[in-house]
């Protein structure tokens, strides 16, 4: 059984950056990618990126480009998001997902607070 | 890109009813590549139903997927008190990028 657990919850200051872990035990996740969504509140889901392992690099959503860096440490088995120039707009739960095309194990949630 | 466009955005219905919601595509997809997933207020999503028809590991049989080309089909056949739940469809293609629909809420 696959098990994901997230880096705790973040306060940020509009204009600055945020770095969510994402820590993968209990199964060979590495063969499988890993995708990133997050969910503003009240809002619905939405997919930030992910590292797909037939692909050679991150790819991530078109309004994200250019401030998101997903890594992948496959060293440790631990999966990093890194957005920056943050604001408010982008206060929400950050969730790291098992990618297999579908999502079947999730973490349990980073809660990115950006507040001046 | 694709879209995924939900209805209805709120479903009200009683338990023992049969829920009916709707995901359909700006443009063609492949039924290989539409999922259907449950979240619980305070919970991460739960896949639900993966390659427009087939249930996921532990999904009780109540929960069915249908369509293809761009109008797919959740149907739930008898509410149970966990099914109320917001509901979202997912287009997940060749490419790496993944595309969620906005979700459908089932209220009682």
């Amino acid at each position: 059984q696959v098990q994901l657990v997230q880096s705790g919850a973040e306060v940020r200051k509009p204009g600055s950056s945020v770095k969510v872990s994402c820590k993968a035990s209990g199964g060979t996740l590495r063969s499988y990618g890993l995708s990133w969504v997050r969910q503003a509140p009240g809002q619905g889901l939405e997919w930030v990126g992910g590292i797909v392992p037939i692909f050679a690099s991150p790819h991530y959503a078109q309004k994200f480009q250019g401030r998101i860096t997903i890594t992948a440490d496959r060293s440790t088995g631990v999966d990093y998001m890194e957005l920056t120039s943050l604001t408010s707009d982008d206060t929400a739960i950050y969730f790291c997902a098992r990618d297999l095309g579908t999502s079947d194990f999730w973490g349990q949630g980073t809660l990115v607070t950006v507040s001046s | 890109e694709i879209v995924l466009t939900q209805s209805p955005g709120t479903l009200s219905l009683s338990l023992g009813e049969r829920a009916t919601l709707s995901c359909r595509a700006s443009h063609s997809v492949r039924s290989d590549y539409l999922a259907w997933y449950q979240q619980q207020p305070g919970q991460a999503p739960r896949l639900l139903i993966y390659a427009a028809f087939s249930r996921a590991t532990g999904i009780p049989d109540r929960f069915s997927g249908s369509g293809s080309g761009t109008d797919f089909t959740l149907t739930i056949s008898r509410l149970e008190p966990e099914d109320f739940a917001v509901y979202y469809c997912q287009h997940y293609g060749d490419s790496p990028r993944r595309t969620f629909g906005q979700g459908t809420k089932v209220e009682i």
